[in-house]
């Protein structure tokens, strides 16, 4: 099943702060985030575990809930540079290999 | 080191044709996912190939096929396409097995509209 994002699309002044949400129903191995700007390929940015591992960007942080199969992405002090669509990609417990589910994406905006 | 390279990046079929969508892994990566994007339904999984196998299928109909090769670059196929199967088709190419560090590097994609 789809996790669920929020919000769907959100516009900040650069030098805000922004929260991305993604919530699944499944029980979770992991949580990949990516950006994506427009009419080019998803990038990597961070990937959280079960039981607090995290490994990725040095500039943004992110937040992972086990018990409520949440995880958060924190943007602060944002950036021209940070506009596009986020998406998060999840892994369940049971098998799946390289597989990710991803959730429908929150469009960021920044503007000056 | 050489990112994900996907050919073509445009295409325009006609309904009822088939396509074929390739896509090199990064040196080394041994596991190619496909995915389709489009507005309303954002990125679907449709298959993950691994050594040459098969790993995992999404739900997509038996008209969506995929292999590997031996040096890890993948293809995917798409017979007697329809309006629908336009969208933007991403290869993700990752190390190995699935492991908890493993991240997955997308590729430009194929745009694909069927007219």
């Amino acid at each position: 099943q789809q996790p669920v994002q929020s919000p769907q699309a959100v516009i900040l002044r650069e030098g805000e702060d922004a929260v991305i949400n993604c919530s699944s129903s499944k029980a979770l191995y992991s949580v990949h985030w990516y950006r994506q700007k427009h009419g080019e390929a998803p990038i990597f940015l961070m990937i959280l575990l079960k039981g607090g591992e995290q490994k990725g960007h040095d500039k943004i942080s992110a937040s992972f809930n086990e018990k409520k199969q949440q995880s958060s992405l924190y943007l602060t002090a944002s950036q021209l540079s940070y506009s596009g669509t986020y998406f998060c990609g999840t892994r369940g417990v049971t098998g799946g290999g390289n597989k990710l589910t991803f959730g429908t994406g929150t469009q960021l905006k920044v503007e000056l | 080191k050489a990112g994900v390279t996907q050919t073509p990046r445009y295409l325009i079929k006609t309904r009822g044709q088939q396509v074929t969508l390739s896509c090199s892994p990064i040196s080394g990566h041994r596991s190619v996912s496909w995915y389709q994007q489009t507005p309303g339904q954002g990125l679907q999984f449709l298959f993950e190939y691994f050594s040459e196998t098969q790993r995992n299928k999404g739900n997509f109909p038996g008209r969506f096929s995929g292999r590997q090769f031996s040096n890890s670059r993948s293809e995917m196929n798409v017979s007697t396409l329809e309006l629908g199967d336009s969208a933007l088709y991403l290869c993700a190419s990752s190390l190995g097995t699935g492991g908890p560090y493993t991240e997955a590097f997308f590729g430009q994609g194929t745009r694909l509209t069927v007219v």
